[in-house]
């Protein structure tokens, strides 16, 4: 079936370092991503959006990177911080008899070296 | 605040029993959806509802259900609960049915004893 997964589970970066956060996804027809972040003991906060007909996009020290050859998501975090420490989960979303299907990921959790 | 309220934010509970959790959606969404996070693992949807109305079912065990309500609050029952249901459970609210523009809530963490 799809699937939307996570190359590394556990990252970690020193601080300043720029981060990346890969995902893989296998649905070619989704068009519509996602980044969020998950501090411990919170709910899912939204990070960055990309739709399939973009390739890149940028935020605030954020950049979200989609290669659909290969089906490949990535999130960039330029001069990481402490607060950036989180797990992060990339999710897909995809027509699912005329309705949109989100799927997640497992997540990769980001750990921040002071 | 992201908007989305649920409680309770904590549940111990023993098996066998059952327990409702509740999701209020942000002001203005019709939307909701409730996910189930295990300890370490991603995000497994159960279910999803539009102003009243089931709109996609994932990975829900038939011991659970949900309904969302004409004020757009929504609950989820579990019951007969086991070890294994003990996870964190979040609700997410979104203006329409098209799964963009997601809120979270803050979770209810049910613990199993």
């Amino acid at each position: 079936g799809e699937s939307v997964g996570l190359h590394l589970p556990t990252l970690s970066v020193q601080e300043g370092d720029n981060s990346i956060i890969n995902c893989a996804y296998s649905n070619s027809a989704s068009d519509y991503f996602i980044w969020y972040k998950q501090e411990s003991g919170k709910g899912p906060q939204f990070i960055i959006d990309i739709r399939s007909n973009m390739d890149k996009r940028q935020g605030q020290r954020v950049t979200v990177l989609l290669n659909k050859t290969v089906k490949h998501l990535s999130l960039q975090i330029a001069a990481t911080q402490p607060g950036d420490s989180a797990v992060y989960f990339c999710a897909e979303t995809s027509n699912s008899g005329g309705y949109q299907k989100v799927t997640f990921g497992t997540g990769t959790k980001l750990q921040v070296i002071p | 605040d992201s908007g989305v309220t649920q409680t309770p934010k904590h549940l111990i509970t023993a098996t066998g029993q059952r327990v409702t959790l509740r999701c209020s959606p942000r002001s203005g969404d019709l939307s909701v959806y409730w996910y189930q996070q295990s300890l370490d693992q991603g995000l497994q949807f159960l279910i999803q509802y539009y102003n009243g109305e089931e709109r996609a079912k994932g990975n829900i065990l038939e011991r659970f259900s949900a309904q969302q309500f004409p004020d757009l609050h929504s609950e989820l029952n579990l019951s007969s609960l086991e070890l294994g249901d003990s996870a964190l459970y979040f609700c997410a609210s979104s203006p329409s049915g098209q799964g963009l523009g997601y809120t979270f809530g803050s979770g209810t963490r049910l613990t199993v004893v």
